[in-house]
């Protein structure tokens, strides 16, 4: 099947710099992303979500975007805090599965530098 | 509101033993799944529910088998351990409609 992929293993931004987390996915039927943070030792915790008959999507500190032409959605977090370092996961869910599967990439290692 | 909660959080098992995997909700959601998140990979499912006595299989059910008798819980049975499936387990649930998972803290299993 088709599965959703990370551009970046690791990324190491300054205390207050934005961050720019980006994911491909590839399959053109997917209608909703998600983003998770996951911290050490702790289960995937919800930041943001985005359907498909959207662009982008703002939240506290957070925004998404959503390029369906190149298939490509991006995190961008503003003035990173070192509260933020955990590894991200975006997740895609495919239209018509009826359960709401969600398949997850492998994960982006966001660390701060104070 | 507790979310999702699963038991125990650490467990070691010899090769052939059996346990189970608890996990219960407080969201009345219909829909509960479980994951297992190798070292450094994304998660990847072993079974899910739609609903109580709904179960089916995920994309690496061997080895696993799960029951759905209450909306709230969803264990999850190893009956043989092997060591593959040392890893760590994550129960999720979700409501109706486009919503996201909500996640349990996880079972880290080891088998030895």
């Amino acid at each position: 099947g088709e599965s959703v992929g990370l551009h970046l293993p690791t990324l190491s931004v300054q205390e207050g710099d934005n961050s720019i987390i980006n994911c491909a996915y590839s399959n053109s039927a997917s209608d909703y992303f998600i983003w998770y943070k996951q911290e050490s030792g702790k289960g995937p915790q919800f930041i943001i979500d985005i359907r498909s008959n959207m662009d982008k999507r703002q939240g506290q500190r957070v925004t998404v975007l959503l390029n369906k032409t190149v298939k490509h959605l991006s995190l961008q977090i503003a003035a990173t805090q070192p509260g933020d370092s955990a590894v991200y996961f975006c997740a895609d869910n495919q239209s018509g599965a009826g359960s709401y599967q969600l398949t997850f990439g492998k994960g982006t290692k966001l660390s701060v530098i104070p | 509101n507790a979310g999702v909660t699963q038991t125990p959080k650490f467990r070691i098992l010899k090769i052939g033993q059996s346990m189970t995997l608890q996990c219960t909700q407080d969201m009345n959601h219909n829909y509960m799944y479980w994951y297992r998140q190798d070292p450094g990979m994304g998660l990847k499912l072993i079974y899910y529910s739609v609903g109580a006595g709904i179960t089916d299989k995920g994309e690496v059910p061997n080895g696993y088998n799960v029951s759905r008798s209450t909306t709230e819980d969803f264990p999850l049975r190893l009956e043989l351990a092997a060591p593959s499936q040392t890893s760590v387990y994550f129960c999720a649930s979700r409501g109706l409609g486009n919503q996201p998972q909500h996640f349990g803290d996880g079972t880290r299993l080891s088998i030895l």
